[in-house]
């Protein structure tokens, strides 16, 4: 089992949808989890972090499930500016900075 | 603009060579780290530089090799390059302690060509 695994998409959907995507990860004594967005021929940014069970940050929802060892990541009310590829990351146990990065899932958000 | 800039921004070498790719963190970050992406994958850790000093290394062969410098810059240097070095080399910075996870920011990165 790969130490993290994503949906491999891609997912292509109509503006106005919702839209989901799980990650799966092996280390069950990671703490803290991330969603990073990166767009086409571009370097990864920020989307939100989930540290307890889950977060919300307006259209975006990212929920944790340890005992599954899952992330997944809603988006709710699809723009077009949504396309772009979700990395999810597990970073590494305390003392460890092996930040490990999923495959990602391609988005895109069609009119 | 996250403020983590790198050079250059494309580069163009043959197998065997030697390369070298640099970083400038952000500033008040003190911690580096530098990964591989090839087309359709993910970015690979390999490895990180926390005061000048490596900090955690990921599953990469000792041709690549790393410094940061005491204004917090880094270098990664790859020799005998190889076909499959091919990706696009990405920096990050951090304010991240020894013990503790924050948040990285990432520059533009270096697409290399190795031919």
């Amino acid at each position: 089992r790969k130490e993290v695994e994503q949906d491999p998409g891609p997912f292509n959907v109509p503006e106005g949808a919702t839209v989901a995507f799980n990650c799966t990860y092996s280390n069950s004594a990671s703490q803290s989890f991330f969603w990073y967005r990166q767009d086409c021929r571009k370097e990864p940014k920020l989307l939100m972090s989930v540290y307890s069970s889950g977060n919300e940050d307006g259209r975006f929802t990212a929920q944790l499930n340890r005992a599954s060892q899952y992330i997944s990541l809603l988006i709710r009310d699809s723009k077009l500016s949504d396309s772009a590829t979700y990395l999810c990351v597990v970073p590494p146990d305390p003392g460890n900075n092996d930040m490990r990065f999923g495959a990602g899932t391609r988005l895109t958000v069609k009119p | 603009e996250t403020g983590v800039t790198q050079s250059p921004t494309h580069l163009i070498k043959t197998r065997g060579q030697q390369v070298t790719l640099r970083c400038s963190s952000q500033s008040g970050h003190n911690t580096v780290s530098w990964y591989q992406q090839a087309l359709g994958q993910g970015p690979q850790f390999i490895f990180q530089y926390y005061r000048e000093e490596e900090n955690g290394r990921g599953n990469f062969p000792p041709r690549f090799s790393g410094l940061q410098f005491p204004n917090y810059s880094s270098e990664l240097n790859v020799n005998a390059l190889e076909l499959d070095d091919s990706a696009l080399y990405l920096c990050a910075s951090s304010s991240s302690s020894r013990s503790s996870y924050n948040e990285q920011f990432f520059g533009p990165g270096t697409r290399l060509t190795v031919l």
